[in-house]
C-alpha cells in the first residue's frame, strides 16, 4: 500500500531552525511536494524535489533521498507566521499526489 | 503563481438541500481538477479527479450520485452536494493542474476552500 509517515506535531522557538521529516512508500515515484497549510485555509506550495539532494529556497530547504524513501523540510529563522501544518506529498506512478496527515508546527516566542 | 478561485467560501444549508461549489482556474487552463474533503485535524482526502469534458473518477467510498462533479470547460469545475446531511459538513477544497509557466509539471494549485455546514 501507499503510506506517508510524518510526526504529528512539533514545537520550536521563534528564530530557531526546525527539520520536519517524512518517510514514504508509494507505488512508483515521480517526485515529492511539500505544502504549507494554515488552519482553515487551503495548502500552498513550498517545494518540489524529483532528484536526490537539497533544494534551497530562502528560509526553506527540502531534501530528498529516493533510495531511502525519505525527505525533510528545513525551516530557518522561524517566524510566528510559520505556525501551520506541513504536508509531505509524493507523486505516485499515476502522477497522483499521496497525502499524509501532515505535521502541525507550533512556534513559541 | 497560478490562481484558482472557489465560490462560495462559506455556506450553511439545511439538511436535505443541495449545494453547488464552483472552482475556477483564472490564469491557466486546467486539464485536470481535483476535489478534496478535509475534516478537522485530518489529512486531505481526495474525493474525485475530473478531466475536462469527461466523467469524473471517484475514489473508493465516495458516492458519485451524492457528489456530482462537472468539468465542462478548461477553467471551471463544479461540485454539487445533493441531499446534504450534517455528516457532510466539512471543508471542501478544489485544486487544478495544467500548464502554467513557472510551475512544475503535475503541481496542483489549490483554491481557498469552501466551509460547508449542514444544519
Amino acid at each position: 500500500g501507499q503510506n506517508i509517515d510524518q510526526p504529528t506535531e512539533m514545537t520550536a522557538t521563534e528564530g530557531a531552525i526546525v527539520q520536519i521529516n517524512c518517510t514514504y512508500q508509494t507505488s512508483g515515484f515521480n517526485g515529492l511536494f511539500w505544502y504549507q497549510q494554515h488552519a482553515g485555509e487551503a495548502p500552498t506550495f513550498l517545494s518540489y524535489n524529483v532528484l536526490d539532494g537539497l533544494e534551497e529556497k530562502g528560509r526553506f530547504s527540502s531534501f530528498l533521498s529516493r533510495s531511502k524513501g525519505y525527505s525533510y523540510l528545513l525551516l530557518k529563522e522561524l517566524q510566528m507566521k510559520d505556525s501551520a501544518s506541513y504536508l509531505c506529498a509524493p507523486l505516485d506512478s499515476n502522477y497522483q499526489l499521496i497525502w499524509g496527515a501532515g505535521t502541525k508546527l507550533i512556534i513559541k516566542p | 503563481g497560478a490562481v484558482v478561485s472557489q465560490h462560495p467560501s462559506r455556506v450553511i444549508c439545511k439538511s436535505g438541500t443541495s449545494v453547488k461549489i464552483e472552482c475556477r482556474s483564472l490564469d491557466f487552463q486546467a486539464t485536470t481538477m481535483f476535489w478534496y474533503r478535509q475534516f478537522p485535524k485530518q489529512s486531505l482526502m481526495l474525493m474525485a479527479t475530473s478531466n475536462e469534458g469527461s466523467k469524473a473518477t471517484y475514489e473508493q467510498g465516495v458516492e458519485k450520485d451524492k457528489f456530482l462533479i462537472n468539468h465542462a470547460s478548461l477553467t471551471l469545475s463544479t461540485l454539487t452536494v445533493t441531499s446534504a446531511h450534517p455528516e457532510d459538513s466539512s471543508f471542501y477544497i478544489c485544486s487544478a493542474r495544467g500548464e502554467f509557466r513557472g510551475g512544475f509539471a503535475y503541481e496542483q494549485y489549490f483554491g481557498p476552500g469552501t466551509r460547508l455546514t449542514v444544519t
